[in-house]
Formats: C-alpha cells, sequence, structure tokens
C-alpha cells in the first residue's frame, strides 16, 4: 500500500527558512516524479513544485520560485523542500504527491504537513 | 497562465440526485491535461478523471469527465452520501511544466 509521509512542518518567523520531508513507501519510489502542493486554511490547492523522478528537473509555480527548493533522495525513498524567505501568505497544509503521466496530474496525495508562518 | 474558473461554487443536491459540476478555462486546455480531484472534509484530495474523461483506479462509474478545448464537465450521476465533498479541476501546462487548480466547486446536502 502507498504511503506518503510528510514531516518537517510547524510555526517559523517571517523571512526564516523551514525544510519539510516526505518520506515515501509501497511504490518505487526513483521511477516517479514528485509534486508538492499546498492549502491555505479554509482555501482551495495551489501547485507549489515538480521534480522527475531521478531529480534532473525541477519546476516551480510563480509565489515560490527564487524561494523553494524541491529535491529527492531515492536511495532513502524520501522528497524535499527546503523554504527560504518564509512569508506569512506561505502558511498552508503542504502535501507531497505522485506525479501521474508526464507530471501532468496528482495520481496519490499525503496527508500533509501544517506550516503557519507568523511573527 | 490559464485561469480556471469552476462553477457553481456551491451545489445544494439531495442524494440519488444527479451532480454536474463546469469547470471552464480562460484558454483551450489539451484534453490530455485536465483532471479532478474529490476532496472530502479533512481528507486529502483524491484523484477521479485524468485526460478529461478516463476514470482513475478504483472511482465508481457514476463519475463521468467530459469537456473539450475551454469548457469541462464533471457529471456524478446519483449521489452517494460520500460524495458531497469539495471538488477541483487542474490543468498542466507544458511550457513551462505547471499545475494550475480551479477554486472549487462544494457539494452540500440539500
Amino acid at each position: 500500500q502507498v504511503q506518503l509521509v510528510e514531516s518537517g512542518g510547524g510555526v517559523v518567523q517571517p523571512g526564516r527558512s523551514l525544510r519539510l520531508s516526505c518520506a515515501a513507501s509501497g511504490l518505487t519510489f526513483s521511477s516517479h516524479g514528485m509534486h508538492w502542493v499546498r492549502q491555505a486554511p479554509g482555501k482551495g490547492l495551489e501547485w507549489v513544485a515538480v521534480i522527475s523522478y531521478d531529480g534532473s528537473n525541477q519546476y516551480y509555480g510563480d509565489s515560490v520560485k527564487g524561494r523553494f527548493t524541491i529535491s529527492r533522495d531515492n536511495s532513502k525513498n524520501t522528497l524535499y523542500l527546503q523554504m527560504n524567505s518564509l512569508r506569512t501568505e506561505d502558511t498552508a497544509v503542504y502535501s507531497c504527491a505522485i506525479a501521474g503521466s508526464g507530471h501532468s496530474y496528482v495520481y496519490y496525495w499525503g496527508q500533509g504537513t501544517l506550516v503557519t508562518v507568523s511573527s | 497562465e490559464i485561469v480556471l474558473t469552476q462553477s457553481p461554487g456551491i451545489l445544494s443536491l439531495s442524494p440519488g440526485e444527479r451532480a454536474t459540476l463546469s469547470c471552464r478555462a480562460s484558454q483551450s486546455v489539451s484534453s490530455s491535461y485536465l483532471a479532478w480531484y474529490q476532496q472530502a472534509p479533512g481528507q486529502a484530495p483524491r484523484l477521479l478523471i485524468y485526460g478529461a474523461s478516463s476514470r482513475a483506479t478504483g472511482i465508481p462509474d457514476r463519475f463521468s469527465g467530459s469537456g473539450s478545448g475551454t469548457d469541462f464537465t464533471l457529471t456524478i450521476s446519483r449521489l452517494e452520501p460520500e460524495d458531497f465533498a469539495v471538488y477541483y479541476c487542474q490543468q498542466y501546462s507544458s511550457s513551462p511544466p505547471a499545475l494550475t487548480f480551479g477554486g472549487g466547486t462544494k457539494v452540500e446536502i440539500k
């Protein structure tokens, strides 16, 4: 059974950094592209970033470009999101997700970890 | 950037009724790149439809997707109690790669 377990969320001050992790099991992690998607409290879904199966390609949403970095360690079946220069508007539940064919949709979502950016 | 507009914002229906959800794009979207998701309260979203009309694994056949160009539709033929949730459409742009979600439609019990 596929499992995606996010960790690393918490409360952080504006301008600070945080790194999220996503531990994957029940799948051949190294064969799948992976997304990060976020959802602000009571709001809709916002795509954050995608990384190819081997980590060679990464793409970002406009609101996080230049501040966030997606990476992966296929030897550890783990996906990461390094978040720098955090803003209050980055407050959200961050979920890792398995990419569908050609990265064009999300095949399976984790439950997410809450990041709160507040002074 | 393509914007997806979902309507209505809230759909109030009774179990057993038919639900029709709309997703309109600001520019033409390839049918291959249109997906639908269901999010129950407190739960992670679940993939329902990809490629505009292909049901994901394990999705009941009361869910169907259709449409092309700028207008797409998710239809639930007969609402079951577990179908009352929020539904999102999503499109994919390839240059550069990016996903865009609609604002969602909440299907609530009337």
